[in-house]
């Protein structure tokens, strides 16, 4: 079945500047790539995803990056701000639309004043 | 706007009882999922259902069953609750629609076995 890593568990960043949080995934089969957030109490929701047929997707704030031939995708939050704080999941999805998401084990990203 | 609803937030039972975590979901959803989450470990699929009465195993299958009756619900049975099986479960829903729809989350339970 699919693994997914992803990197790092914790990430503190000064208000202001960038975060990246990236994920590697093993099933080449794996087509659908989404990330979500969860904050303190809240349940996942999510804020960007990308295909397997497109390299970058970006939405104000947030991009997203895959790489197919090295089976990784990355997460970036420019310009960061309190509400930022929060965990973060990479996830894969690969065959059918029946199969469900392979997480990683999730980034807490902490946003510094 | 998608609503998937978990009946309990908070549950605490007993080792060795018979637990029943529910799930409603209000957007004629084919695909239901149960998943557990657990510090530094993430989200783990325990399993999933494509249509009624249709089930398949997830990643961590072992200790649970499911039930989906109907196409709106979708059961998590803790067969004999054990002190391993706490944590936060969560359940989700999406579309059957080629793999890349976003699935909606549950709200969690937080069930403690004590």
């Amino acid at each position: 079945g699919e693994n997914v890593e992803q990197h790092p568990s914790t990430l503190s960043v000064q208000e202001g500047d960038s975060a990246v949080i990236k994920c590697t995934y093993s099933d080449s089969a794996s087509n659908y790539f989404p990330w979500y957030k969860q904050e303190l109490g809240k349940r996942p929701q999510l804020i960007i995803d990308i295909r397997s047929n497109v390299g970058e997707k970006k939405d104000q704030r947030i991009a997203v990056t895959l790489n197919k031939t090295a089976k990784h995708f990355s997460l970036h939050i420019t310009e960061t701000q309190p509400e930022d704080s929060a965990v973060y999941f990479c996830a894969a999805r690969s065959g059918g639309g029946a199969d469900g998401l392979t997480f990683g084990k999730g980034t807490h990203l902490i946003i510094q004043p | 706007d998608v609503k998937v609803t978990q009946s309990s937030r908070y549950l605490v039972k007993r080792t060795g009882e018979k637990v029943f975590l529910e799930c409603v979901q209000d957007m004629d959803h084919e695909n239901m999922f149960w998943y557990r989450q657990d510090p530094g470990l993430g989200l783990r699929l325990i399993y999933f259902s494509y249509d009624v009465k249709m089930k398949e195993k997830g990643d961590i299958p072992e200790g649970y069953s499911v039930s989906r009756e109907k196409k709106e619900r979708f059961s998590l049975i803790l067969e004999s609750a054990s002190t391993n099986q706490t944590s936060m479960y969560l359940c989700a829903s999406s579309l059957w629609v080629s793999g890349d729809t976003e699935a909606f989350f549950g709200q969690g339970t937080r069930l403690t076995v004590v």
